[in-house]
């Protein structure tokens, strides 16, 4: 079973900012919190990573409470193309790493 | 660079036959791992190989097998077809450590 909580689906105006939360309270203190989205059909798609400290990167920001039981995706100026089902995963690294994916946010991006 | 290339996009198979699905990694990634879509289920973890060897494996009956190759490229191998195996199922390569994974577009299978 996944080990994270998400809402079922959210909705945003283009050009807002998508705040995505995750609920993992059960993370141990050396799985990471992963996030990934998937477009319909298409292969699920990285987007940004962390353990404890919060992240940025080109496409969004991770932030990570001080306890690590909860985060948040956030994408800062969502376009429609952003519309997807966004997965939360915390998960080890190395010999017991993979993914287990609950069934996510659907995020949609509306004009 | 190459994405992860999954080979056939489409394929449609009889009840009680048997498939190999390829995957090649990223070039450079040692990590393949190998995941079943459903409508019912999600998405689910088959098995994870590294460096040849299996290093993790889902919950998942004998008939799926996997291995991968030394030059990481990966197949998957499912037997006696069921009707329920119709899926997508999705490659993933990784560089290792806590990097992310990099996933193909899936082969579409239809057991008929």
């Amino acid at each position: 079973d996944a080990k994270t909580t998400q809402p079922t689906s959210m909705d945003c105006a283009e050009g807002r900012a998508a705040n995505l939360p995750c609920n993992h309270s059960t993370i141990s203190g050396n799985e990471y919190v992963y996030w990934y989205r998937q477009i319909h059909s298409q292969g699920p798609q990285y987007i940004i990573h962390g353990l404890k400290n919060n992240e940025t990167n080109e496409m969004a920001s991770l932030i990570i409470t001080e306890d690590r039981k909860s985060s948040t995706l956030i994408l800062p100026h969502a376009t429609l193309r952003d519309t997807a089902v966004y997965y939360c995963i915390v998960s080890y690294t190395g010999a017991n790493s993979k993914l287990t994916f609950g069934k996510g946010i659907t995020l949609s991006v509306r004009p | 660079k190459a994405g992860v290339t999954q080979t056939p996009r489409y394929l449609i198979k009889t009840r009680g036959q048997q498939v190999t699905l390829s995957c090649s990694p990223i070039s450079g990634h040692r990590s393949v791992s190998w995941y079943q879509q459903t409508p019912g289920q999600g998405l689910q973890f088959l098995f994870e190989y590294f460096s040849e060897t299996q290093r993790n494996k889902g919950n998942f009956p004998g008939r799926f097998s996997g291995r991968q190759f030394s030059n990481s490229r990966s197949e998957m191998n499912v037997s006696t077809l069921e009707l329920g195996d119709s899926a997508l199922y999705l490659c993933a390569s990784s560089g290792g450590r806590s990097d992310g994974y990099t996933f193909g577009s899936g082969t579409r299978l239809t057991v008929v």
